[in-house]
């Protein structure tokens, strides 16, 4: 059975511009959280999905946003980036995101913005 | 609000040596605790998981973990580390609302041959 699989795995992008980054989730699962890791810091909560609703937010700016399409895979945009906003992107499904539901990770992007 | 704390940044142990990685958290009631690892420029593996019952935990790869409400510590452990294990080690949790992850800064294991 195929992982989580994310798209593109390595991005270079200027300041000021946009990014999409893609999420597929793993087969039957419908929740798919997003996490940001900057260099040497553990992951820090994004997003949260399921069902296609917003679940949950974490601590970022307005720039950062993502949906959920009826596939359940998922896409997150970050507008406007700054330097800061260099690090690895993380995509965790699960089945249900309830709080006894394993998260399982895909490989990650990563973004540098130069 | 919660946080888990992993006071060591770095450990190195020789291969065939017991390894022990610390673990503590911030949070009033028990929450659900997760050991993962991370190989350099991969994703996160998870090592194991505690939700309730037994306090002691047994994992993927040989490792185990300890869970002591009294200390508010989940501890890592291995009883003889091979080299394949040199890789960074993040604990993390989830108190509450939807199974959203609050890990700590990571400690990075370095073995030596």
């Amino acid at each position: 059975d195929a992982g989580v699989t994310q798209s593109p795995t390595h991005l270079i992008k200027t300041r000021g511009q946009h990014v999409t980054l893609r999420c597929s989730p793993i087969s039957g699962h419908k929740s798919v959280s997003w996490y940001q890791q900057v260099l040497g810091q553990g992951p820090q909560f994004i997003f949260q999905y399921y069902e296609k609703e917003e679940r949950g937010r974490g601590n970022f700016p307005d720039r950062f946003s993502a949906r959920q399409f009826p596939n359940y895979s998922s896409e997150l945009n970050v507008n406007a980036l700054l330097l800061g906003d260099s690090a690895l992107y993380l995509c965790a499904s699960s089945n249900t995101g309830l709080m006894n539901t394993e998260a399982f990770f895909g490989q990650g992007t990563r973004l540098t913005v130069v | 609000a919660q946080s888990v704390t992993q006071p060591d940044i770095h450990i190195t142990v020789s291969e065939g040596a017991s390894l022990e990685l610390r673990c503590n958290y911030s949070y009033g009631a028990t929450p659900y605790l997760f050991w993962y690892v991370q190989s350099p420029g991969q994703g996160l593996q998870l090592l194991l998981k505690y939700f309730s019952g037994d306090t002691l935990v047994q994992g993927i790869k040989g490792f185990e973990a300890e869970f002591k409400r009294s200390q508010s510590s989940f501890n890592l452990r291995k009883p003889s580390v091979h080299w394949s294990d040199a890789a960074e080690y993040f604990c993390a949790c989830i108190t509450g609302g939807g199974n959203k992850l609050t890990f700590g800064t990571g400690t990075q294991l370095k073995v030596e041959l």
